[in-house]
């Protein structure tokens, strides 16, 4: 099973202010078709989880540009180039190239 | 437009049984393949009992045995059928829709509540 490790898992933040959080999966995410199988996810309180980011790096549709997300193979980041209060919730990482699996979740939240 | 709406959830004595419904609407659920990823209360995300467009059936180690997913393409709707329910398996369980590696859909929740 791929395990998957979120750092940090509280952020608080001000805004205006960019944010980053890392996520290490335990095994290379890179898929011979050459995508990272790998995406991100906010949970805002109460609601259920969205997707803001698949295959690593492409933002899904309706997804503020501030969102952005990168890396490969077992190192990837999510960052919010200017936080603003409507971010706050707890951001997942969930691969894909096995059964899925999530990553502890990162509290984000307004200082 | 797409919408998943749970129904079933509630207050379940520990072995137990509770039956919760996805009903599809704005898409074909036979067409896409559906899981129910489910949270215990303050934790994270789960991935759980997963059914394939072509039918395939996954169920994780901790659910294997007791619970069962099955789909009616007629009223366009997924189930989960929960037996010998777990004081473990108090959780909100969300019925999601998969496209391509990932999650695009998420229903609103279920809460499961297994309690004496």
């Amino acid at each position: 099973d791929i395990v998957m490790t979120q750092s940090p898992l509280s952020l608080p933040v001000t805004p205006g202010e960019p944010a980053s959080i890392s996520c290490r999966p335990s095994q290379s995410l890179l898929h011979s078709d050459g995508y990272n199988y790998v995406d991100w996810y906010l949970q805002k309180p109460g609601l259920a989880p969205q997707l803001l980011i698949y295959l690593a790096s492409n933002r899904a549709s309706g997804v503020p540009d501030r969102f952005s997300g990168s890396g490969s193979g077992t190192d990837f980041t999510l960052r919010i180039s200017s936080v603003e209060a409507e971010d706050v919730g707890v951001y997942y990482c969930m691969q894909a190239l096995q059964t899925p699996s999530f990553g502890q979740g990162t509290k984000l939240e307004i200082k | 437009e797409v919408q998943l709406v749970e129904s079933g959830g509630g207050l379940v004595q520990p072995g137990g049984s509770l039956r919760l419904s996805c009903t599809a609407s704005g898409f074909i659920i036979s067409h896409y393949n559906m899981n129910w990823v489910r949270q215990a209360p303050g934790k994270g995300l789960e991935w759980g009992s997963y059914m394939g467009a072509g039918g395939t059936l996954y169920y994780p180690d901790s659910v294997k045995g007791r619970f069962t997913l099955s789909r009616d393409n007629a009223k366009n709707s997924l189930y989960l059928e929960m037996n010998s329910l777990r004081a473990e398996d108090t959780a909100v369980y969300y019925c999601a829709r998969i496209s391509g590696t990932e999650v695009r859909y998420w229903g609103q929740g279920a809460l499961v509540i297994v309690s004496s």
